[in-house]
């Protein structure tokens, strides 16, 4: 059944330093999404990408955030300069066009030191 | 801005009990989704509801648009349904509650 897939399962970095997180989004899906969820704490919405665009994002995602799809495959969320703050586990998700159902990643975890 | 709100926050059950998780919104949406966190962290989708119930297995899912209220059920618990259930909202984006930890002791 296909899936989709996160890298790295865990990420360390130091605080200041750029991160990328990887998915690979189920292949006939067109909706991307990222969240995130800082321990102990619900879920939060990031942002949505459709057509090679941003479609919404929340007040979470500044200008230290960025997303892209660099290929027919992934999907990418960039962090420019890690704060304390951004340590979190991120999910990916997906979703196929005229469906409401989201397919989610198993997340990666990012620590900043 | 939605607030989703789900009670009960944990709730421990013995194996074969009948179990419910709630789920308050506040403003109008176009869906509701259940979704189950294991204690990895990995987010599986249970359920998408807009009207009415759905079933599946031994997990039934109601809603309730005029209440803005929305129940997850499960009969027969096992302890393999220890997790987090969260209850999600959409308006165009997801917005979650905090979700339920569920314990199921044998």
């Amino acid at each position: 059944e296909p899936e989709v897939t996160q890298t790295p399962s865990h990420q360390v970095t130091q605080m200041g330093q750029e991160v990328i997180l990887r998915c690979v989004p189920i292949s006939n899906h067109l909706y991307f999404y990222w969240y995130r969820q800082i321990l102990g704490q619900k879920v939060e919405f990031l942002v949505s990408f459709y057509n090679n665009e941003i479609s919404e994002k929340s007040e979470i995602f500044d200008d230290q955030f960025s997303v892209e799809r660099p290929d027919g495959s992934n999907f990418t969320l960039k962090i420019r300069s890690t704060k304390l703050e951004d340590s979190a586990m991120y999910f990916c998700a997906s979703r196929r066009e005229g469906m409401s159902e989201q397919f989610f990643g198993p997340g990666t975890r990012l620590t900043v030191l | 801005k939605n607030e989703v709100e789900q009670s009960p926050q944990n709730l421990t059950a013995q194996e074969g009990e009948f179990i419910t998780i709630n789920c308050s919104y506040s403003v109008g949406i176009s869906a509701l989704h259940w979704l189950q966190q294991h204690p990895g962290g990995g987010i599986v989708s249970l359920f998408m509801l807009s009207s009415g119930k759905k079933k599946h297995g031994r997990l039934i899912a109601t809603i309730n648009i005029q209440e803005k209220h929305s129940s997850l059920h499960i009969t027969a618990s096992h302890p393999r349904d220890s997790a987090v259930y969260i209850c999600a909202v959409r308006e165009g984006k997801l917005t979650f509650g905090t979700g339920t930890r569920l314990t199921i002791i044998p």
